[in-house]
């Protein structure tokens, strides 16, 4: 069973457009982090929302962090080529002993 | 250079032989991680250590043995791989627990058991 439900599990969209990326639990989470993988790479960590409601930007991305803390999303605003990869979204479940449990991942295609 | 790093980047080993990863940090992190990484998954945590000869079991670590003799090292060791083994190994490393449970990655292993 995967605490961590993400969606869409594929996405490819031209250049220029908007994009949103889900990532659901019936958990509460202490916190929440987005990291991005390219093939042959090791994931990197984009952002950690620790606040119910919070909601950080990164240049083009924006972050959301659900009120209940159960959920979060990833906006991208004119998604570009160099936005291709694997978005996984990880979160630390209340009292889970210092571990993260990740999702299965978004592939991201940004077709130019 | 500075960071994470791994080796082997790939291998392939036979059914029933040992094989051992190596993860090699240099930030003097508190905890490390082994994760496996196949389609459908995502990444599911093996073990992980929070210091020095400190080590504990993760979702999936059935097969699998780690040691952390030194704070920068944490191998993983399958003890007679079988082919559901066959996966990409993720090492990562993360300071001093506070709110943020901010992970580091490496490059990857990626094990092919034939």
């Amino acid at each position: 069973t995967q605490l961590l439900e993400q969606s869409p599990q594929f996405l490819s969209i031209q250049e220029g457009e908007n994009l949103t990326v889900y990532c659901n639990s019936s958990s509460v989470f202490s916190s929440l982090q987005w990291y991005r993988q390219e093939p042959g790479e090791g994931p990197v960590l984009l952002v950690t929302v620790v606040t119910g409601g919070e909601v950080k930007k990164l240049k083009r991305l924006t972050f959301q962090f659900g009120d209940a803390r159960k959920d979060s999303s990833l906006h991208i605003t004119a998604a570009q080529p160099g936005d291709t990869g694997l978005y996984l979204c990880a979160g630390e479940i209340s009292g889970s002993a210092r571990q993260l449990t990740f999702g299965s991942g978004t592939q991201l295609t940004v077709l130019p | 250079d500075a960071g994470i790093t791994q080796s082997p980047r790939y291998k392939i080993t036979e059914t029933g032989r040992q094989v051992t990863l190596m993860c090699h940090q240099t930030w003097s992190h508190s905890y490390m991680f082994w994760y496996r990484q196949d389609l459908g998954h995502g990444l599911r945590l093996i073990y992980y250590s929070a210091a020095a000869d400190i080590t504990d079991k993760g979702e999936v670590p059935d097969g699998y043995v780690v040691s952390r003799s030194k704070t920068e090292n944490f191998p993983l060791t399958l003890e007679s791989a079988t082919r559901s083994q066959t996966s990409v190994y993720f090492c990562a490393s993360m300071t001093s627990p506070s709110r943020r449970y901010e992970q580091y990655f490496g490059p990857g292993t990626r094990l092919t058991v034939t």
